[in-house]
């Protein structure tokens, strides 16, 4: 089944179930955000985003979701597969600069 | 990694020693940044610079300095003054501050002992 992170610093879910990665943002005027997938010893790469006037965007098997309600930020994962295991970021906007969360590592098991 | 390079990957310094990490980016990106990495932590920023010949300290601009005399080329300089200078430190750009992706390099993860 699904596993659900609630600001957790990892998660682990069975190889081909889906993710959910959490994250709570604190500038209610950040107009955009960012997910980051960084793999040990890397940088990060850029997943996906999100503009603060949607509530949704889809990508290839990721989805995020903006809830400006409650300043909450979600990537989910579909299917994950091996290559998914690395840390998620994510990232809001604010004047001249990103500001990035703590992050969450994920673990795909076998 | 989005044409962002930085050297060398590892670097070793005895304490009290100044160290620069070097950046240099092929995107015809004006704007650069430097963050520092902690092991179980986010990426702190520590400068970032608009456009040739001008720089911004970030969060954490204590104990380094940076120059940015080419639209290429951002280095980092760590020095003695850096009292945690032990860290993973990666390098971005993007089109404009205002721009909504950075790229980042693979990074430089130095050791001070």
């Amino acid at each position: 089944g699904e596993s659900v992170g609630l600001h957790l610093p990892t998660l682990s879910v069975q190889e081909g179930d889906n993710s959910i990665i959490n994250c709570a943002y604190s500038n209610s005027a950040s107009d955009y955000f960012i997910w980051y997938k960084q793999e040990s010893g890397k940088g990060p790469q850029f997943i996906i985003d999100i503009r603060s006037n949607m509530d949704k965007r889809q990508g290839q098997r990721v989805t995020v979701l903006l809830n400006k309600t409650v300043k909450h930020l979600s990537l989910q994962i579909a299917a994950t597969q091996p290559g998914d295991s690395a840390v998620y970021f994510c990232a809001e906007r604010g004047y001249e600069k990103l500001t990035f969360g703590t992050g969450t590592r994920l673990t795909i098991i076998p | 990694d989005g044409g962002i390079t930085q050297s060398p990957k590892y670097l070793f310094r005895k304490e009290g020693q100044n160290v620069t990490l070097s950046c240099e980016q092929n995107l015809n990106h004006d704007a650069m940044y430097w963050y520092r990495q902690d092991p179980g932590q986010g990426l702190r920023l520590i400068y970032y610079s608009q456009i040739v010949n001008d720089f911004q300290k970030g969060d954490i601009a204590e104990g380094y300095s940076v120059s940015r005399e080419k639209k290429e080329s951002f280095p980092l300089t760590v020095t003695s003054a850096q009292k945690n200078p032990t860290a993973f430190y990666l390098c971005a750009s993007s089109l404009q501050t205002g721009s909504y992706e950075q790229y980042f390099g693979p990074g430089t993860r130095l050791t001070v002992t």
